[in-house]
């Protein structure tokens, strides 16, 4: 099942932080995060694995809560090139041999304003 | 860039016809995944190819077919072209065949169905 994310758009003025939630009924195993610009490829930002870890790039960060499989994603002091849609991708923890494959949530745009 | 290379990068034909992707993954890169993006189902698992050999699969329609070749590249084909298979089509390559590897993502390709 697609993992949900919330909110489904947010609109910010440089500076400003944001929070983007990413939350799935199934076992995870990971958690992938990226950005879209429109009409061009995702970028990769960061994936996440279960053991509740976070991870940081530049001022963008995310952590993973296994036990609610939810991920989030922290935006601090945004800048105008944050802006576009961010995905979450999960990959699900049961066994099997799927091994890579990704099911996306519906995306949450981004926008930054100056 | 991330290195993952698409062509064509547009595409626009009729309904009925009959199309052929393609996509170099990354050098080194063992892995390629094929992806549909729309507006309305958002970023959607197609099928996944591991050095040669298919892997998973998602959503994908009997009209629709893949395949990687020796030499890594992979070809996607969609037969009997419907209105509804206007979308985006990405490609993304990982090194291997395993849980939390990163999927790098090549420009897409833009299929136009009139």
């Amino acid at each position: 099942q697609q993992p949900v994310q919330s909110p489904q758009a947010v609109i910010l003025r440089e500076g400003e932080d944001a929070v983007i939630n990413c939350s799935s009924s199934k076992a995870l195993y990971s958690v992938h995060w990226y950005r879209q610009k429109h009409g061009e490829a995702p970028i990769f930002l960061m994936i996440l694995l279960k053991g509740g870890e976070q991870k940081g790039h530049d001022k963008i960060s995310a952590s993973f809560n296994e036990k609610k499989q939810q991920s989030s994603l922290y935006l601090t002091a945004s800048q105008l090139s944050y802006s576009g849609t961010y995905f979450c991708g999960t990959e699900k923890g049961a066994g099997g041999t799927s091994y890579g494959k990704l099911t996306f949530g519906q995306g949450t745009i981004l926008t930054v304003h100056p | 860039d991330s290195g993952v290379t698409q062509t064509p990068k547009h595409l626009i034909t009729a309904t009925g016809q009959r199309v052929t992707l393609r996509c170099s993954p990354r050098s080194g890169d063992l892995s390629v995944y094929w992806y549909q993006q729309s507006l309305d189902q958002g970023l959607q698992f197609l099928i996944q190819y591991y050095n040669g050999e298919e892997r998973a699969k998602g959503n994908i329609l009997e009209r629709f077919s893949a395949q990687q070749f020796p030499d890594l590249h992979s070809e996607l084909n969609l037969s009997s072209l419907e209105l509804g298979d206007s979308a985006l089509y990405f490609c993304a390559s990982s090194v291997g065949l395993a849980r939390a590897v990163t999927q790098y993502f090549g420009p897409g390709t833009r299929l136009t169905v009139l």
